[in-house]
């Protein structure tokens, strides 16, 4: 059975700190995505890789940083955590590009106090 | 930018009833799929269609494609209490890219 797996399901951090969000495929996808969902926004593109060392800027990048060494871990670093980074993250993995689904980790819910 | 837009943001039916979800998007595309997603978990693949394919099914779930009109659709039919959740369409080009989703509640 394919996984996806997120290191935390809920996850509280103060403010400023570097936090580390990690998401690891096992079914040797070479693309994955990093999203975050609100209320109201649906689910927004942080980062995405294509493969190992490779990444791409989504729509809201900022804030956000990526690392891919592996092809089966990516991970999401809030470099200076802020409340206004509160929210749901997912990450994604594919097979390849333009034609196949796409499977999602249970998502991490992070709260910056 | 988000790709897909869908419409409505929420449906609320009886158990029986079709339920019908629409999706625009912006850019061409080699695919597009939709997506649900239970509350407060990850999505979960429900089906793709090709650019090449104007309609799909996949059990009780029927999926059209306009490309023309850069538009998809969604039924579900004969809806279920257990089909409540929301439902999101993705262009299935290399960068992914959701909408707001649909809200659907079926009502037992």
């Amino acid at each position: 059975d394919v996984k996806v797996t997120q290191s935390s399901r809920y996850l509280v951090k103060r403010t400023g700190e570097k936090v580390f969000l990690e998401c690891v495929q096992d079914m040797d996808h070479e693309n994955m995505f990093w999203y975050r969902q609100d209320p109201g926004l649906g689910l927004r593109l942080i980062y995405f890789s294509y493969d190992v060392k490779m990444k791409e800027k989504g729509d809201i990048p900022e804030g956000y940083s990526v690392s891919r060494e592996k092809k089966e871990r990516f991970s999401l670093i809030l470099e200076s955590a802020s409340t206004n980074q509160t929210s749901m993250y997912l990450c994604a993995s594919s097979l390849a590009t333009g034609g196949t689904e796409a499977f999602f980790g249970q998502g991490t819910r992070l709260t910056v106090v | 930018s988000q790709q897909g837009e869908e419409d409505p943001q929420a449906l609320s039916i009886q158990e029986g009833e079709n339920a019908t979800m629409n999706c625009s998007y912006k850019t061409s595309i080699n695919n597009l799929q939709w997506y649900r997603q239970n509350s407060g978990r990850g999505l979960v693949h429900l089906i793709l269609i090709r650019s090449n394919e104007r309609e799909k099914h996949s059990g009780r779930l029927r999926v059209t494609l306009d490309t023309s009109k850069k538009s998809s659709s969604l039924l579900i039919t004969a809806s279920r209490a257990a089909d409540t959740a929301s439902y999101f369409c993705a262009n299935n080009n290399n960068d992914m890219r959701f909408g707001a989703g649909t809200r659907l509640t079926v009502k037992p």
